[in-house]
């Protein structure tokens, strides 16, 4: 178990869907993190939420929707992607940020494809 | 900036050992992690070195150079379930930044 769970594992939507991914942390972590993955490509990070307000936003395009109701849930809507956005969508938490001397903890990702 | 360069692949044996090199050029770097990731999970922490020199944990171990921006991850006693990415990180403390390098794919083979 790793604490961070994502929701769904998988998902395909046409580029005119809207669709949401969810990931909850069950380790108390007060910051949390949305990063994109590409094959061969170095983790992305997209956005960063702490005590649940949003503390960074990596010029993500804003097809790119983030959520953070409290320290365990966090959001990430999609609408209008493009198939280049395809990917795996990692969530992840960390107790403190910057994340200097706390390793994150990572959920599962939630593979896109963008059709 | 921020830049990390590790080797997209690497294969080894069951019971060798194998060094994974990681080279960085971090402003205001404070420290190196590095993450395991099988295929399809999460990464997973493996360590996180501050000061220069050698941490062992079990099998693993991780080295740090400051003075030549270089770490290396050494695994020892190989076993199939080693097959799997593994990803240095480093973290700049004066840009609040923690920088991922493209991964490193371990094959095990019998």
């Amino acid at each position: 178990e790793t604490g961070v769970t994502q929701t769904p594992r998988h998902l395909v939507m046409g580029m005119t869907n809207k669709k949401s991914l969810k990931c909850e942390q069950h380790l108390g972590h007060n910051a949390m993190y949305w990063y994109k993955q590409s094959a061969k490509k170095p983790l992305e990070l997209m956005f960063v939420y702490s005590l649940e307000e949003r503390v960074e936003n990596n010029s993500v395009p804003s097809r790119f929707s983030p959520e953070c109701p409290n320290s365990s849930h966090l959001f990430l809507h999609l609408h209008t992607l493009q198939p280049e956005d395809s990917a795996l969508y990692l969530c992840a938490s960390s107790q403190g940020h910057p994340p200097g001397n706390s390793p994150l903890h990572f959920g599962n990702g939630t593979r896109l494809t963008v059709t | 900036g921020q830049n990390i360069d590790q080797p997209t692949e690497m294969t080894a044996t069951e019971g060798a050992i194998v060094q994974i090199n990681c080279t960085y050029q971090t402003s205001g770097f404070n420290g190196l992690f590095w993450y395991q990731q099988h295929a399809g999970e999460a990464p997973t922490f493996l360590s996180y070195n501050v000061l220069d020199g050698l941490e062992e944990k079990g099998r693993f171990s991780s080295f740090l150079s400051r003075s030549k921006g270089y770490s290396y991850l050494l695994l020892k006693e190989l076993q199939m379930k080693d097959s799997a990415s593994y990803l240095c990180a480093a973290y700049s403390g004066s840009a609040r930044q923690l920088t991922f390098g493209s991964g490193t794919q371990l094959t095990v083979l019998p």
